[in-house]
């Protein structure tokens, strides 16, 4: 079936250094994936999504490339601020079942 | 924002009684989820609907059920709660369930507590 493995957290960075957050998954067919982002108390929103191979999803300096050959789609940001401290969430959507989530990955920026 | 509302935002109960979580959204999406949210186990989806009507299990629906009157409305109720249903539960929605257009969008959440 279709799965997402995050790496696990949480990851602690300080302010301006680099992040990457791994994720791979397994799926059936053609999937396309996402990343979502919860801040603290809110829902989910998404942050960034990626349709077919070698697509570079991005959205607020965050950057994801769909790799088909590596079955994965690492978040990255070059320079991370106390504001993006969240806990962020690897899916994919693979025919017609619902997104299937990875358990998420929390992230502290310290200044 | 996708306009979707969840209702109540916060609620204590004791264990054994019913409860309901409401879910409404403005968007007309045809695809509305319910998941509840745990430490150590992410998100994971209880029920589904694709229409009026038309609802499906997810991972973990025992002890919960679900009905859709309404496009814009999707209820969640627990029979008879217990503590292990103390949660955070968040409604989704989507226009579609596949590829891209599966991209979900998601309440503000409802944190229950079972005493």
């Amino acid at each position: 079936g279709n799965s997402v493995t995050q790496m696990e957290g949480p990851v602690t960075l300080s302010e301006e250094a680099f992040l990457t957050i791994n994720c791979t998954y397994t799926a059936t067919g053609y999937p396309s994936l996402f990343w979502y982002v919860q801040y603290p108390g809110e829902g989910l929103q998404l942050l960034l999504k990626a349709t077919k191979a070698d697509d570079k999803g991005s959205n607020k300096g965050f950057e994801a490339t769909y790799r088909k050959e590596t079955t994965s789609f690492h978040l990255e940001k070059g320079s991370v601020q106390v504001s993006d401290s969240a806990v962020y969430f690897c899916a994919l959507s693979s025919g017609n079942t619902p997104l299937v989530f990875g358990k998420g990955t929390r992230l502290s920026v310290i200044a | 924002d996708a306009g979707i509302t969840q209702s109540p935002r916060h609620k204590v109960t004791e264990t054994g009684t019913p409860v309901t979580l409401r879910c409404h959204q403005t968007e007309n999406h045809r695809y509305m989820y319910w998941y509840r949210q745990d430490p150590g186990h992410g998100l994971r989806l209880i029920h589904y609907s694709y229409g009026v009507k038309d609802t499906d299990k997810g991972e973990v629906s025992d002890g919960y059920s679900v009905s859709r009157s309404k496009t814009e409305d999707f209820l969640l109720t627990l029979e008879s709660a217990t503590s292990s249903q103390t949660s955070v539960y968040f409604c989704a929605i989507s226009e579609s369930n596949q590829g891209a257009y599966n991209e979900q969008f998601f309440g503000p959440g409802t944190r229950l507590t079972v005493l």
